[in-house]
């Protein structure tokens, strides 16, 4: 196991709620990635937090934003959710940026009716 | 935007035979890594390469980065039914600050 937490672990919303999910980084480290996985598809990058501050984007609309926390954990909130925002959401922590692996946690599985 | 691509989406071999997922960016990348993601599970790192033309081996699994950084390969021998899973490359640009996943390849092993 790779010390990253999230929560939930699953999610059902209607489409136009808000979602906040959670996610504690490994310790010892300052950065975290968010990445939406949709079924059979590869994790998609929503944006990147380091030291407290958003360090790299992807493609997602602002209704997708973030958090770090002083203690590097993060939240990722999706307002007005639409039906294709449903898919596998995974926080991934690393020492720093660029150069380091990624430690995934276990995601969490939102679905959107 | 920077894009990468993965070959082939499945393959399906017998325990025993080889197999070989490649990955093309479609920009210059900074370093490449490899991830392996069991069904139901989350991706876990298997390996980071930086330097052009740099081959890295990891028991029966070989990685590649090609000369002008824009390709990498991963080639395991002998496959087992434990390396069952979606294999994908991450391609980091670090000039746009992210990681770039390909689709993955998904490898079945028949027993």
């Amino acid at each position: 196991e790779t010390g990253v937490t999230q929560s939930p672990t699953h999610l059902i919303k209607t489409r136009g709620q808000q979602v906040t999910l959670r996610c504690s980084s490994q310790s010892g480290h300052n950065t975290v990635s968010w990445y939406q996985q949709a079924l059979g598809q590869g994790p998609q990058f929503i944006f990147q937090y380091y030291r407290e501050e958003e360090n790299g984007r992807g493609n997602f609309p602002p209704r997708f934003s973030g958090l770090q926390f002083p203690n590097y954990s993060s939240e990722l909130n999706v307002n007005a959710l639409e039906l294709d925002d449903s898919a596998l959401y995974l926080c991934a922590s690393s020492q720093r940026t660029g150069y380091n692996e990624q430690f995934f946690g276990p995601g969490t599985r939102l679905t959107v009716l | 935007g920077q894009q990468v691509m993965q070959i082939p989406q499945y393959q399906h071999v017998q325990e025993g035979e080889d197999f070989t997922t490649y990955c093309n960016s479609s920009t210059t990348l900074s370093n490449i890594q490899w991830y392996k993601q069991r069904p139901g599970g989350h991706p876990v790192f298997l390996i980071q390469l930086v330097k052009s033309g740099e081959v890295k081996k990891q028991k029966r699994l070989t990685f590649q980065f090609g000369e002008a950084k824009k390709n990498s390969s991963l080639h395991i021998t002998a496959t087992q039914t434990t390396d069952v899973g979606t294999y994908f490359c991450a391609g980091l640009n670090t000039n746009a600050g992210k990681s770039t996943f390909g689709d993955g390849t998904t490898l079945t092993v028949k027993p």
